[in-house]
């Protein structure tokens, strides 16, 4: 079956650090790929998504993720964390067989310290 | 801002009861999104409809339904509520297709007692 992982469920970084969130998918063929963020007590918002093509793709607030077919991952990466980005990230999938299919992962919280 | 707004913000009600969530998409928008958030589950999503006809269905149960009326709003109705539907339902609307940026609403709240 169809699964999108998320190794991480918390992730501590300090303000200025490199970021790099994990994100692994079970899926035959190559799904679309995205990468959301959540603020407390707010909806989602996306960051980033894949389809073809280059496969570093840029997003909002200088996020950029990376896809790797042979190890079937979609990591999300930043150069620099500020203290605005502490919340909570989902990788999700979105099957393209048949019937679209959108899977989430279970998401990663993140922490900055100051 | 994202543009979608949802109604009511909380809802709480109690086993057994019949409630209907409520979205408006962005201005433009033809599909929209339902998608259900809670500890126990995740975020799940529910189903998709664009432009008043279902295009894509997830983990609705079939105590759910829902539908997109030709304003584009979209109901979620949750029936013979259980406590395990106590959870953060989410709206999206995108301008059509998978591809498209989906802008999420805020949520509405359901708890049932």
């Amino acid at each position: 079956a169809q699964s999108v992982t998320q190794p991480d469920i918390h992730i501590t970084v300090s303000e200025g650090a490199s970021l790099e969130l994990r994100c692994n998918y079970s899926y035959g063929a190559t799904p679309y790929l995205f990468w959301y963020v959540q603020s407390p007590g707010q909806g989602l918002q996306l960051l980033l998504k894949y389809f073809s093509g280059d496969t570093l793709v840029q997003g909002i607030k200088g996020f950029e993720a990376e896809f790797k077919r042979s190890q079937s991952s979609f990591n999300l990466r930043k150069p620099s964390v500020h203290w605005s980005d502490a919340a909570e990230y989902f990788c999700a999938v979105v099957t393209t067989s048949g019937t679209y299919k959108y899977i989430f992962g279970t998401g990663t919280r993140l922490k900055v310290l100051a | 801002d994202s543009g979608v707004t949802q109604t009511p913000k909380h809802l709480i009600t109690a086993t057994g009861q019949r409630v209907t969530l409520r979205c408006s998409p962005r201005s433009g928008d033809l599909s929209v999104y339902w998608y259900q958030q809670s500890l126990d589950q995740g975020l799940q999503f529910l189903i998709q409809y664009y432009n008043g006809e279902e295009r894509a269905k997830g983990n609705i149960l079939e105590r759910f339904s829902a539908q997109q009326f030709p304003d584009l709003h979209s109901e979620l109705n949750l029936s013979s509520l259980e406590l395990g539907d106590s959870a953060l339902y989410f709206c999206a609307s995108s301008a059509s297709g998978v591809t498209d940026t989906q802008y999420f609403g805020p949520g509405t709240r359901l708890t049932v007692l």
